[in-house]
């Protein structure tokens, strides 16, 4: 099975700020990484395909890059709705995919 | 638009059985794989289960591999998720997503989620 490591675990940043969260996967996995946004009791979204690929309607602020088994999650300048806790996913293995374990942006 | 309903959540003993159904709208059902992707309390997303379009090919994962069984009905639009022998460790929120390809695969619909609780 493939694991997804994401890091930091948390983070604590300021509005304004720009963030990266890393995603590092245990074989290649191509581009096939997702990223997703989840807010306290809401429903997870997908922000980010195909590891750079911005999904319609999710602000220009965030990027991916990265390919093969590490891969980044970046936000230019952090906007108070921006605090969430973020997912990447592997989808090499799709059907079998597997999610990282999550990385929680606080305010500082 | 796509809309996804989950249904069927609810208290049970250890041992015991539940079966989840997401009612699905607003685009070909038959036409996609669905999956779905639980939440224990506090805790990460956990892929579980999935199945293609025709419902000919189901996967799962380790965890509950034996114990549930994912199918669907196309006529009905709807997806289940039947589990069996069920284990304190598999309270969670259970999402039905819709799994679209394109250049990769990706879960861009989610249902609202139907809270699973496994406790005597």
């Amino acid at each position: 099975d493939i694991q997804m490591t994401q890091s930091p675990s948390s983070l604590s940043a300021s509005v304004g700020d720009r963030v990266t969260i890393t995603c590092r996967a245990s074989q290649t996995i191509s581009s096939h990484l997702n990223w997703y946004q989840q807010k306290p009791g809401k429903v997870p979204k997908l922000l980010i395909y195909a590891a750079s690929s911005l999904q319609s309607g999710v602000p220009s602020r965030f990027s991916g890059s990265g390919s093969g088994t590490d891969f980044t999650l970046t936000i230019s300048s952090l906007q108070p709705e921006d605090f969430a806790t973020y997912y990447c996913q592997q989808s090499y293995s799709a059907p079998r995919s597997t999610f990282g374990q999550g990385t929680k942006l606080e305010i500082k | 638009e796509v809309q996804l309903l989950e249904s069927g959540g609810g208290l049970v003993q250890p041992g015991g059985s539940l079966r989840l159904s997401c009612a699905a709208s607003g685009f070909t059902f038959s036409s996609y794989a669905m999956s779905w992707v639980r939440q224990a309390p506090g805790k990460g997303l956990e892929w579980v289960s999935a199945i293609s379009g025709s419902g000919d090919s189901t996967y799962y994962a380790d965890s509950v591999k034996g114990r549930f069984t994912i199918s669907r009905d196309n006529s009905k639009n709807t997806l289940y998720l039947q589990m069996n022998s069920l284990r304190a460790e598999d309270t969670a929120v259970y999402y039905c997503t819709k799994d679209t390809i394109v250049v990769v695969p990706a879960a861009r619909n989610w249902g609202q989620g139907t809270l699973v609780t496994v406790s005597s």
